[in-house]
């Protein structure tokens, strides 16, 4: 089975602290997802990447950053926590190709900012 | 733009059918999807549909896709209590690798016994 793993299911952070949240797939996806959800809201897209050191933003990228090195790891990086971010963020990814984007997704990381 | 919604909530008895309704606006959607998120846990997909089908189903779902109409509904027979979870519709406009999927805002659904 495709593995998605958030290696911080809860984080407790000060307003102004650097944030990196880390996302690691096993099944050499060429794309990942970072998206945060919020009672509401729904899940909204903050950054996507279809491949190494390449990077998209999505529909509120703002305050956030992404980094993609190595295929199988992406993270999302907080620079000045707000706490207008405390959110859950959840990350995902999915093979390229001409069919359906079938996204797999980790179990999440529930950020608190105070 | 792309624009997906849902009603937030649907209460069932156990054992009765569940039917969990989606429209979306953009007509070029290739794909549609329903995705379920238990509590505590990410999504998780059920199923998909291609744009071109009317109906799939599989086991206890089946989803019917209404193009004209831009519909698109989930239906869940015998529902029981372990199906009490947030269905998520998404839709993407193009094949994978070159484009996201936008979701919609959950419907919640509860199942008594």
């Amino acid at each position: 089975d495709v593995k998605v793993t958030q290696s911080s299911r809860y984080l407790v952070k000060r307003t102004g602290e650097k944030v990196f949240l880390e996302c690691v797939q096993d099944m050499d996806h060429e794309n990942m997802f970072w998206y945060r959800q919020d009672p509401g809201l729904g899940l909204r897209l903050i950054y996507f990447s279809y491949d190494v050191k390449m990077k998209e933003k999505g529909d509120i990228p703002e305050g956030y950053s992404v980094s993609r090195e190595k295929k199988e790891r992406f993270s999302l990086i907080l620079e000045s926590a707000s706490t207008n971010q405390t959110s859950m963020y959840l990350c995902a990814s999915s093979l390229s190709g001409d069919g359906a984007n079938v996204l797999t997704f980790g179990a999440g990381s529930r950020l608190t900012v105070l | 733009g792309e624009d997906v919604e849902q009603s937030l909530f649907l209460s069932v008895r156990e054992g009765d059918s569940s039917v969990i309704n989606c429209t979306y606006t953009d007509s070029s959607s290739t794909y549609l999807y329903w995705y379920k998120q238990e509590p505590g846990a990410g999504l998780q997909l059920l199923t998909y549909i291609f744009s071109n089908m009317d109906m799939k189903q599989d086991q206890r779902l089946t989803v019917l896709l209404n193009k004209k109409d831009k519909h698109l509904s989930l239906r869940i027979a015998d529902t029981q209590t372990g199906d009490s979870a947030i269905y998520f519709c998404a839709e993407s406009l193009l094949p994978s690798g070159y484009s996201t999927l936008t979701f919609g805002k959950g419907t919640m659904l509860l199942v008594s016994p």
